[in-house]
């Protein structure tokens, strides 16, 4: 399967805990993207990368939070201090050219 | 500022019915994209189609059709002949043509598509 992965498909942790979750996007596409669904919503957008450079941050992406993408190949966000409001879903999406975003199947945080 | 409404939270249908799932959206941009995606219950966007705001025709993909119309901002998604796979949540978004910034997806909120055998 060459689609976008996620790891861990599922976390549980423990409020203040720090957690730290990894997207492989499909393979050459240069562009990447974290968004957050909660219950009920649409999903929100966090931040955006190209290649390595991370070029866009949303206002919800608060100082607890931060992602990067070292090689310009996988990414990961951290959310340090966790909070039972950071309780969703987190999807990443990669893209070979502008608007043709792949998702992949999230990792679902459940902050206790 | 970008906005997409999807005013039907949920809509039960019995299957072979037709639906029609309405996306209005708000932009001040002139070029910009719209798109359709479904989530299933294993909760992975599916990416079913996209329409840049140049290109008004309508189009259809099997059962399913899309209606853009540009005076009144709306992206109109319809299903013919429903099935029980149907079942899902389907989301609306649209897309700015960014200068220098990405081409994030602002989705609306869904709408719940059920559909009973």
């Amino acid at each position: 399967d060459t689609g976008v992965s996620q790891n861990p498909r599922h976390k549980i942790t423990k409020r203040g805990q720090n957690v730290t979750f990894r997207c492989d996007p499909i393979s050459e596409h240069n562009r990447l993207y974290w968004y957050r669904q909660t219950l009920g919503q649409g999903p929100e957008f966090l931040t955006y990368f190209q290649n390595e450079a991370q070029l866009e941050k949303s206002r919800l992406l608060s100082d607890r939070f931060s992602a990067e993408r070292p090689k310009g190949s996988f990414s990961t966000l951290e959310i340090q201090r966790t909070e039972q409001g950071d309780s969703a879903m987190y999807l990443c999406a990669s893209s070979p050219i502008p608007y043709e975003q792949y998702f992949g199947p999230g990792t679902r945080l459940t902050v206790t | 500022a970008q906005k997409v409404t999807q005013a039907q939270t949920e809509i039960s249908v019995v299957e072979k019915e037709d639906v029609t799932l309405d996306c209005v959206y708000e932009t001040r941009d002139t070029t910009y994209y719209l798109f359709w995606y479904k989530q299933p219950p294993s909760g992975e966007l599916v990416f079913l189609i996209r329409r840049n705001s140049f290109d008004e025709q309508n189009e259809i993909s099997g059962r399913y059709s899309w209606n853009f119309q540009k005076s009144t901002s709306s992206f109109n998604f319809t299903i013919t002949a429903s099935q029980v796979v149907d079942s899902a949540v389907y989301f609306c978004a649209l897309s700015e043509a960014p200068q220098g910034g990405s081409e994030k997806l602002v989705f609306g909120k869904g709408t719940k598509l059920t559909v009973n055998p």
